[in-house]
């Protein structure tokens, strides 16, 4: 199957401070990225989808002032969370596709705001 | 609205049991539906299908989609610890290009 990296894999930041979270397909180009947030015992949230050079389009509920989606290249996407708070720790997971395509999974990145 | 549903939430077994996942599914524009297996980490891929009654198989496990139901199942024959996870299921929508989660399984094998 296809390979997709996230990094860091964990991070710990202060309240208060921006951190960014790196997703990128190894061996194929992705069209489209998702980032999905997922809380313990819970399943995957999509936050937002996001095209290649175009701008990402968010779920309802999720600020995209606080989530900052870039997908610059077929490659990479990142995450921002700007401002983060404690309520921000979770575990953030990407997803690559090509086209149609099934969607493969990063190995997700866990955050903690303290 | 489009839903996913899975069943069991939760299941307990002992190694050498068969055991059968459930997931039923209501999307719009279906295109097809996904089961992924998480552990500590991010989900990885098992199975896409697409067509009704096409049975896939990878080792031990095996899966079928039923379009008239709206419902498909995992199988897993001679579970192993190894095999303890949680188990999603998803429904991908033509329409949106979203995957629509279910509340996954999360299956416990006893030595």
């Amino acid at each position: 199957g296809a390979v997709v990296s996230q990094h860091p894999s964990r991070v710990i930041c202060k309240s208060g401070t921006s951190v960014k979270i790196e997703c990128r397909s190894l061996d194929f180009q992705a069209t489209t990225m998702f980032w999905y947030r997922q809380f313990p015992k819970q399943s995957l949230m999509l936050m937002a989808t996001s095209n290649e050079g175009s701008k990402a389009t968010y779920e309802q509920g999720v600020e995209k002032d606080k989530f900052l989606i870039n997908h610059a290249s077929l490659t990479l996407s990142t995450l921002t969370v700007t401002s983060a708070h404690p309520e921000d720790s979770s575990f953030y997971i990407c997803s690559a596709r090509f086209l149609e395509e099934t969607q493969y999974f990063g190995p997700g990145t866990r955050l903690l705001v303290l | 609205e489009d839903k996913v549903v899975q069943s069991p939430l939760s299941l307990v077994v002992h190694e050498g049991d068969t055991v059968t996942l459930n997931c039923s599914y209501e999307v719009t524009n279906f295109r097809s539906l996904l089961w992924y297996k998480q552990e500590k980490k991010a989900p990885t891929f098992l199975f896409m299908l697409t067509s009704s009654g096409i049975e896939k198989k990878s080792g031990r496990l095996s899966s079928i989609l039923d379009k008239k139901e709206l419902f498909s199942i995992l199988n897993i024959t001679a579970t192993q610890t190894g095999d303890s996870a949680v188990y999603l299921c998803a429904g991908d929508s033509s329409n949106t290009g979203k995957l629509i989660f279910g509340q996954g399984t999360t299956l416990q094998v006893k030595p």
